[in-house]
């Protein structure tokens, strides 16, 4: 069965570096999500991402983040300097159809430490 | 925004026990998904189902879209079954993808 993959499993950081989360999103599909769920917390969403633009945000997707396309395969976050608060798993989803009429299909994360 | 709540948030089971969840959510729903997220903090999927009944062998769901609910029912449990369970919905007219989850229900199976 096809599945969403996340590179790494679990990173550690120190406070004002840059990460990048990877992710392979199932192959045919067409919307892109990131969610994080901060430590004992709801999974909260960040940002979907359709046609290679973002098209929707939250507000905890602020300037510090970024998401990207490089290729026809991956799909990545990237934490321009990272902050204390952002240690958290970070969950990235791919759905076929638009997450309003179809399954988003999740990552099993990737755990996020800053020191 | 629509509100989602789980019931019970904690749930502690003897091993060959049954139990049932509840996600009660506040507004029509277009999208409903249960995940489970295991000890390492996987978060696996388990069922779309925004309305019906779905199985998938000791698992099953059901949402009764009109009354504004979903119960996700566990047979035979096993150790491997402890985790959090959440429920995610996204209302009609909702953000793209954008999932809401509920608190999630803590179950524990004991051996």
């Amino acid at each position: 069965e096809p599945e969403v993959t996340q590179t790494p499993s679990h990173q550690v950081t120190q406070m004002g570096q840059e990460v990048i989360l990877r992710c392979v999103p199932i192959s045919n599909h067409l919307y892109f999500y990131w969610y994080r769920q901060i430590l004992g917390q709801k999974v909260e969403f960040l940002v979907s991402f359709y046609n290679n633009e973002i098209s929707e945000k939250s507000e905890i997707f602020d300037d510090q983040f970024s998401v990207e396309r490089p290729d026809g395969s991956n799909f990545t976050l990237k934490i321009r300097s990272t902050k204390l608060e952002d240690s958290a798993m970070y969950f990235c989803a791919s759905s076929a159809f638009s997450g309003g009429t179809g399954e988003l299909f999740f990552g099993e994360g990737s755990r996020l430490t800053v020191l | 925004g629509i509100q989602v709540e789980q019931s019970p948030p904690d749930l502690i089971l003897q091993e060959g026990a049954n139990s049932t969840l509840r996600c009660n959510f506040s507004d029509s729903v277009n999208n409903l998904q249960w995940f489970h997220q295991n000890p390492w903090g996987q978060l696996i999927n388990l069922f779309y189902i925004p309305s019906g009944t779905k199985q998938n062998g000791r698992l099953s769901a059901t949402t009764v879209a009109t009354e504004r609910y979903s119960l996700l029912y566990i047979s035979s449990s096993q150790t491997t079954d402890s985790g959090v369970y959440f429920c995610a919905v996204l209302g009609y007219g909702g953000s793209q993808g954008n999932l809401i989850f509920g608190k999630g229900t803590k179950l524990s199976v004991k051996p």
